[in-house]
């Protein structure tokens, strides 16, 4: 599975857009880029998926550059209740598969009053 | 729905201690896994079951077993138990159908395990 880094760490001010960023240079033709954050010590939560499109959901948008060796994570206004560890991972989707997901160290996003 | 439940949610263990970990879902999703994770890091999977009956080993198998008897349910088991396996446990489902790509996983609240 192809490796992602993200800066460890963000702040975003209360209300503005949130822009977390995710580098996947070694990102192949049949991988997708998922978004999963953890409140506090919660289990994971799914936010968002995508493969070369860009993709909006209620909770989030996906930006995905033409190359796909990179993404965003958007979130268009951000609350407190956003601050959690948001995860960037690239994995095959095959029929024939686990469909396992490799977590990294994500980052931390703060959401500041 | 309660969606994903895990037994215990904290458990505090002496080494060589065996305990099972038990994981249940009542969204009738085929897949289900189980992971751990240490401070500050990422999860990682240890094992997990593509349906009933079937179960493969994840990226961190080593002293734990699992077992899938019933659809909904998957069994961690710490046969002797090492203060290495000091970890918080995730176990997630996800349902065999779906949109293309979607992946979505349901995570359970998790168990707090220590090894002393």
């Amino acid at each position: 599975d192809a490796k992602t880094t993200q800066p460890p760490s963000m702040d975003c001010a209360e209300g503005r857009a949130a822009n977390l960023p995710c580098n996947h240079s070694t990102i192949s033709g049949n991988e997708y880029v998922y978004w999963y954050r953890q409140i506090h010590s919660q289990g994971p939560q799914y936010i968002i998926h995508g493969l070369k499109n860009n993709e909006t959901n209620e909770m989030a948008s996906l930006i995905i550059t033409e190359d796909r060796k990179s993404s965003t994570l958007i979130l268009p206004h951000a609350t407190l209740r956003d601050t959690a560890v948001y995860y960037c991972i690239v994995s095959p989707y095959s029929g024939a598969g686990s469909y396992q997901l490799t977590f990294g160290k994500g980052t931390k996003l703060s959401v500041i009053p | 729905n309660a969606g994903v439940t895990q037994t215990p949610k904290f458990r505090v263990l002496k080494t060589g201690q065996s305990m099972t970990l038990l994981c249940a879902q009542d969204m009738n999703h085929e897949y289900m896994y189980w992971y751990r994770q240490d401070p500050g890091m990422g999860l990682r999977l240890i094992h997990y079951s593509v349906g009933e009956g079937t179960t493969a080993k994840g990226e961190v198998p080593d002293g734990y077993n699992v077992s899938r008897l019933k659809k909904q349910n998957f069994l961690l088991g710490l046969e002797s138990a090492a203060p290495s396996q000091t970890s918080v446990y995730f176990c997630a489902s996800r349902s065999s159908t779906g949109t293309s790509g979607y992946n979505e996983q349901f995570f359970g609240p998790g168990t707090r395990l220590t090894v002393l």
